[in-house]
C-alpha cells in the first residue's frame, strides 16, 4: 500500500497527558498537512510543511501543539498537557510538488481523552 | 472569515436516483476539491476543478467550478449503495476551507 499511512489508529489518553502521532506521507510528496476533524464537521487546517520546512500553522494549533518533519519524510504531531477539548481526528495528507493542491488523506488517528 | 456553505446537509435517496450537491462562498477561490469520507476513514479525493467553468467527469461523478468562482457542484449519476458517505466540498485561496459536508443515505 503506497498511500498515506497513521499511527496509531486510535489513542484514548487522560487529561494532562501527552501524545504523539505519525504520519508517513506517499513517498514522492513533498507537502504534508495536518488537519483536525470534529463530528459533523469538516477537517479543519493546522499546519504545513514543504520538505522538512513548516511553513504555515493555523491560530488552531495552540502552543501545546507541536509539529515535526526532521527530514522531510514522515512527520510527527504531539500534544502536550492534552485536554477534553483536544478529543477529535487528526488526518494527515500529503501532496506532490507538480500538484500541490491535491491532498491525499489517511485514515486519521481517532483521540479520545477521558 | 472565509466560510463554505454546503447544502444539502444529508440526502435520502434511492438507489438509482441521481444526486446533486453543492457549496457556495461569498469568497473566491482558485481552486475546488470534492472528497468522499466513510466512517472512521480519512477522506478520499474525488475530483479536482482549476478553472471557472470547468467541468470535469470522474466515472459517475462530475463536478463543476462556478463561472463566478463562488462555488462548485457535483452530480452523481444512477446512485448505488457504495456511494453512501459524507461528501466535503473544498475550496482553496489564500487558505483551504472544507465544507461540512453533505451525509448521502441511500434507502433500501
Amino acid at each position: 500500500d503506497t498511500g498515506v499511512s497513521q499511527n496509531p489508529r486510535h489513542k484514548i489518553t487522560k487529561r494532562g497527558q501527552n501524545v504523539t502521532f505519525r504520519c508517513d506521507p506517499i513517498s514522492e510528496h513533498n507537502r504534508l498537512y495536518w488537519y483536525r476533524q470534529t463530528l459533523g464537521q469538516g477537517p479543519e487546517f493546522l499546519t504545513y510543511f514543504q520538505n522538512e520546512a513548516q511553513l504555515e500553522k493555523s491560530r488552531l494549533l495552540s502552543d501545546r501543539f507541536s509539529a515535526e518533519r526532521p527530514k522531510g519524510s514522515f512527520s510527527t504531531l504531539e500534544i502536550q498537557r492534552t485536554e477534553q477539548g483536544d478529543s477529535a481526528m487528526y488526518l494527515c495528507a500529503s501532496s506532490s510538488f507538480g500538484q500541490i493542491y491535491e491532498q491525499y488523506f489517511g485514515p486519521g488517528t481517532r483521540l479520545t481523552v477521558t | 472569515g472565509q466560510q463554505l456553505n454546503q447544502s444539502p446537509q444529508s440526502m435520502f435517496i434511492q438507489e438509482g436516483e441521481d444526486v446533486s450537491m453543492n457549496c457556495t462562498s461569498s469568497s473566491i477561490f482558485n481552486t475546488w476539491l470534492w472528497y468522499k469520507q466513510e466512517p472512521g476513514e480519512g477522506p478520499v479525493l474525488l475530483i479536482a476543478l482549476y478553472k471557472a467553468g470547468e467541468l470535469t467527469s470522474n466515472g459517475r461523478l462530475t463536478a463543476q467550478f462556478g463561472i463566478t468562482r463562488k462555488d462548485s457542484f457535483l452530480n452523481i449519476s444512477a446512485s448505488i449503495p457504495s456511494d453512501v458517505g459524507i461528501y466535503f466540498c473544498a475550496g482553496i485561496g489564500d487558505k483551504i476551507i472544507f465544507g461540512k459536508g453533505t451525509r448521502l443515505h441511500i434507502l433500501p
